[in-house]
Parts: structure tokens; sequence; C-alpha cells
């Protein structure tokens, strides 16, 4: 099985920071790999898809990148609103979500 | 407009059984693989199980096999979770959720339905 180690496991930034979380793979996924939001009491929200495309009607302040092991989720310039917990997902073989980064708006 | 909307879930008992049920519409349905999710309370989202277009391949985390069963009923638009042997440690909102690219993530989420395990 995949395991996705995701990091860091929270994080605490002001508005308007550039935020990077990352997420390493134990094998190869290509680029096979979502990233996620979540509030507290809602689903999931898809962000990226395929390591770096954006999923519509999400804000172009949220980028992904990498393929293989290594990947990245960038959001350029913090909102308010991007309190919230972040995923990543691996799809290449089943499917498997790190543990989770928990964003803090300073 | 995709909609995935799950029940079934309450308070089991350890060592009982509960089936979730997760009705869809907006899409074809028998053209798509089925996810089910959960979350434990406070804690991180785990995968737990899926199912192919026509029901004939399943695949399951670890964590359920040979506990938990996912089917399906493409008449009727519906995908289950058969929970069985039930532990406290199954205590979670459970999620169905599904792509219509399969080059993408799990566009599609249901609203969820607790599961809560106690005696």
């Amino acid at each position: 099985d995949i395991q996705m180690t995701q990091s860091p496991s929270t994080l605490s930034a002001s508005v308007g920071d550039r935020v990077t979380i990352t997420c390493r793979a134990s094998h190869s996924i290509s680029s096979s790999l979502a990233w996620y939001q979540q509030k507290p009491g809602k689903a999931p929200k898809l962000l990226i898809y395929k390591a770096s495309s954006l999923e519509s009607g999400v804000p172009s302040r949220f980028s992904g990148s990498g393929s293989g092991t290594e990947f990245t989720l960038t959001i350029s310039s913090l909102q308010p609103d991007d309190l919230a917990t972040y995923y990543c997902l691996q799809y290449d073989s089943y499917s498997t979500f790190g543990q989770g980064t928990k964003l803090e708006i300073k | 407009e995709v909609q995935l909307v799950e029940s079934g879930g309450g308070l089991g008992q350890p060592g009982g059984s509960l089936r979730l049920s997760c009705a869809a519409s907006g899409f074809t349905f028998s053209n798509y693989w089925m996810h089910w999710v959960r979350q434990a309370p406070g804690k991180g989202l785990e995968w737990v199980s899926r199912i192919n277009s026509d029901g004939s391949s399943t695949h399951y985390a670890d964590s359920v096999k040979g506990r938990f069963t996912i089917s399906r009923d493409n008449a009727k638009n519906t995908v289950f979770l058969q929970m069985n042997s039930l532990r406290a440690e199954d205590t979670a909102v459970y999620y169905c959720a599904t792509r219509l690219d399969y080059t993408s993530g799990f566009q599609h989420w249901g609203q969820g339905t607790l599961v809560a395990v106690s005696s």
C-alpha cells in the first residue's frame, strides 16, 4: 500500500503570507494526487487534481506542483477564508489520504 | 447537479451491524466507481472502500477488511456499506464520494452520516 506523509501537521500564518504544504508518497504515484480543503462540519472540497490542475471555481491563489513522490500545495496570499484543514490524496493505487494540515490564521 | 445523500447512520452496538446507503443523482450512476471515506471525531480522512461501476470488483482498507461489504444497486442509483462486527474505532462520519473524471480526485461528496459505536 502507498503511504502519504503530509507536513506540517499545523501551520500558523498571517493574512497575505505565502503558505506551502508538502506531501510525500512512499512510492511513485506519477501525478495522481489531489488536494482538499475541509472546514469544520463540512465535506472536503477538491482544490487541485492531477497534482497541478486547478478545480473549476477554486481561487487562483491555490496552486499545486510535483510529481513522482514529492508534492506541494501553495497558497500565494493567505486569506481569512482559507482557515481550514488541508489534505492530500493519492489515487494512483487505490486511495490514501495524508494526515492533514490544520491552517491557523495569526 | 450531482447529488450524493447518505443515510443509515446512528448508534450501533459493539459487535453489531449497520447498513449505510448513499443515493446518487445528477449523473449516470452505473458508469462510475463509488467510494466510502470516513472521519473519526477530531481525526483525519480515511479511505474505506470502493466498488467499480458494475459491482464486480471491490476493495477495502485493511482496517475494515472482512467486516465491511460494499455493494451497489444500479437500478436504484444507490451504493451501500454493510458494516458488521462493529468496533468503537468505527465511530466516524461516513461519506460517499465519486469522481466523474478518472484523472481527478473525488470531486463529489455527500454530506456524511454519523456512526457511533457504543454500548
